[in-house]
């Protein structure tokens, strides 16, 4: 079966701090992908990062930066320097070679970003 | 290049009645997924299209759901004599299936109310 976890539900920072939201994914699969989506209060959901399960290399963009270890099963996401419009519900997704074509979400962290 | 789009936005409906939801997705996607999200949860997997071609269902998509997308390109979810626990925001996402290295692009949801 494949999980995962989101523990932080709610986070809240002021702006210009650095912040990381945890994501912790269980799967008994080989291969497997990692997905990062931002909701924002409109509701749709922003793709911002995928990140293939053979390639543990770190991403940055911007301000947005990732952390695959899969010793720890985790994929962490970290904005350096907060600004109030990041202000949003962040879910971590996984699909799996044997998990057909779905995603399988966590339940999201909401982050606010005071002024 | 337009991004996923869903009609109607937001619809509010009795108890029993029927409602149908319509999803356009990113030209040339091959896939369509259809998501159901509850308040506070993310976002749980109900069907997704190849083509014309259903592939799958999950046990969250009860007999009063029907899903289609003729011709390969929009589709339609409707349900039948609507319960209060229908109320959720649909999602529908779509994707350019390259083997299973894609990614789901979603649009800004319809969002039920069934009072």
């Amino acid at each position: 079966a494949q999980k995962v976890t989101q523990a932080q539900t709610e986070i809240s920072v002021v702006e210009k701090e650095d912040v990381t939201l945890d994501c912790v994914y269980e799967t008994r699969d080989t291969t497997y992908y990692l997905f990062w989506y931002k909701q924002p209060p409109s509701g749709e959901l922003v793709f911002l990062i995928r990140r293939n399960s053979f390639d543990e290399q770190n991403e940055i963009s911007g301000r947005y930066s990732w952390n695959f270890q899969k010793s720890t099963s985790s994929f962490n996401f970290t904005i350096t320097a907060s600004q109030v419009v990041d202000s949003a519900v962040y879910f971590c997704a996984l699909k799996t070679d044997t998990g057909f074509q779905k995603l399988v979400f966590g339940t999201g962290t909401r982050l606010l970003v005071s002024p | 290049d337009t991004g996923v789009s869903q009609d109607p936005r937001h619809k509010i409906t009795k108890r029993g009645q029927n409602v149908t939801f319509r999803c356009d997705p990113i030209s040339e996607h091959n896939r369509l997924y259809w998501y159901r999200q509850t308040l506070g949860q993310g976002p749980e997997f109900l069907t997704y299209f190849q083509n014309e071609a259903q592939l799958e269902k999950s046990r969250l998509l009860s007999d009063r759901f029907s899903a289609e997308r003729p011709k390969g390109s929009f589709s339609t979810l409707e349900i039948q004599r609507t319960e209060q626990g229908d109320s959720a925001m649909y999602l529908c996402a779509s994707s350019l299936a390259r083997g299973n290295q894609e990614t789901q692009y979603f649009g800004p949801g319809t969002r039920l109310l069934v009072l």
